[in-house]
């Protein structure tokens, strides 16, 4: 098990464009969550799967981002038309059932110019 | 939403010295956890509470549930340049589509000088 992994590590991209990340949970793991985090603020809770059922979503989500989970296994978050208030840390973490701990990937940075 | 409010925003001591991180809410949680992040890496977990009054310790760091359930606190003794970081408390709930989901505070951010 080598735990979340987020590709990319960073992405830079100029206003307007497209952008779309991955996320790797822990393999046994049916939770999967997205949350943003900009500098010195704690995550924002935006998405959330369980299997491959989008269960809950925040409404900082604008109609802009589109998170999928096809299979129950990799998600991906995409952002259309991208706006420099995009800028910020996209976190993906995963978990087991109940109360389970959330394990998070190290992040997609992105910026928008 | 459930929003936790945490305290002090910021903090820098000394090596030696001995701190205290407050997080509260008026909503009831639960279950509360606290994550601990450095700079370009995702927060990873320190604890989970779950019972009111619970004491848990891990080494130098004691955590505490309120009673109540909606407030926890994080005392660090003897702090050490390595404990510096962002330290991150997240309530459980259940979310409108009975999933669980987790809010997090806007964190401490922790700095330990030699």
């Amino acid at each position: 098990d080598t735990g979340v992994s987020q590709d990319p590590r960073h992405k830079i991209t100029k206003r307007g464009q497209n952008v779309t990340f991955r996320c790797d949970p822990i393999s046994e793991h049916n939770r999967l969550y997205w949350y943003r985090q900009t500098l010195g603020q704690g995550p924002e809770f935006l998405t959330y799967f369980q299997n491959e059922a989008q269960l809950e979503k925040s409404r900082l989500l604008s109609d802009r981002f589109s998170a999928e989970r096809p299979k129950g296994s990799f998600s991906t978050l995409e952002i259309q038309r991208t706006e420099q208030g995009d800028s910020a840390m996209y976190l993906c973490a995963s978990s087991g059932t109940g109360y389970s701990p959330l394990h998070f990937g190290n992040g997609t940075r992105l910026t928008v110019t | 939403t459930q929003l936790l409010e945490q305290s002090p925003q910021f903090l820098s001591i000394q090596e030696g010295e001995n701190l205290t991180v407050y997080c509260n809410s008026s909503s009831v949680f639960s279950s509360l956890q606290w994550y601990r992040q450095e700079p370009g890496e995702g927060p990873v977990l320190l604890v989970t509470v779950v019972t009111g009054g619970e004491v848990k310790k891990l080494k130098r760091l004691t955590f505490q549930f309120g009673d109540a359930r909606k407030d926890s606190s994080l005392h660090i003794t003897a702090a050490q340049p390595g404990d510096t970081g962002l330290y991150l408390c997240a309530g459980t709930y259940r979310s409108r589509d009975s999933g669980y989901a987790l809010n997090f505070g806007k964190g401490t951010s922790l700095l330990v000088t030699p």
